[in-house]
């Protein structure tokens, strides 16, 4: 079977960096995924890595580690309208079926 | 096209009713997909179509649930004879698939279940 962790709360100041990790346990995947839900909102695609690397876009930035099967994304110059929820995935197949972690709620204090 | 709606938003409905959602997928995107999310956790995956045929229900779902996508276009997603269990959010996704590049989902709102 699949699983994913990661943490399930993180609290930071505004401007500071947050790291969320995420460590799976797989079989096989095409690449992990990270979307970032509001309360009472949609989720929303953030990073895709297929391959080992990190992946730079804006303030967030997402890691992949295929032979230590963990993954992060990391927050920079955090925001309160960053405070939200955080879901690591997996993507198990070529059609795009994903499987998602609990998440990781991220509290930004002022 | 502003994205993915779902309609209704909200619904409650008494133990053993059956009850249907609508998606209305981004136009263009060939992939359709419905996940389940309860309070405190990750979506998780309940099926998915390419077009109008269904490739995979999950192994969690019973028989209760059903899903259609005619003309792949929009999908409706039945539950039959509704349990206290099944009260969660009901979201849609759907996305445009090129090969086996990034495949970035885009979700809807959402239909919140409560069974009473």
């Amino acid at each position: 079977g699949q699983s994913l962790e990661q943490p399930s709360e993180v609290t930071a100041v505004e401007g500071a960096i947050v790291q969320i990790n995420c460590t799976y346990q797989t079989s096989g995947f095409y690449g992990l995924s990270w979307y970032q839900q509001h309360d009472g909102g949609a989720p929303t695609f953030l990073s895709y890595n297929a391959l080992d690397g990190l992946e730079e876009t804006g303030r967030f930035s997402s890691f992949l580690s295929r032979s230590d099967s963990y993954g992060y994304l990391l927050l920079q110059e955090l925001q309160m309208k960053d405070s939200a929820s955080y879901f690591c995935a997996l993507q198990t197949d070529s059609w795009g079926k994903l499987q998602f972690g609990a998440g990781t709620q991220v509290v930004v204090t002022p | 096209d502003t994205g993915v709606s779902q309609d209704p938003r909200h619904k409650i409905t008494k133990r053993g009713q059956n009850v249907t959602f609508r998606c209305d997928p981004i136009s263009e995107h060939n992939r359709l997909y419905w996940y389940r999310q309860t309070l405190g956790q990750g979506p998780e995956f309940l099926t998915y179509f390419q077009n109008e045929a269904q490739l995979e229900k999950s192994r969690l779902l019973s028989d209760r649930f059903s899903a259609e996508r005619p003309k792949g276009s929009f999908s409706t997603l039945e539950i039959q004879r509704t349990e206290q269990g099944d009260s969660a959010m009901y979201l849609c996704a759907s996305s445009l698939v090129h090969m086996e590049s990034n495949t970035e989902a885009f979700f809807g709102q959402g239909t919140r279940l409560t069974v009473v």
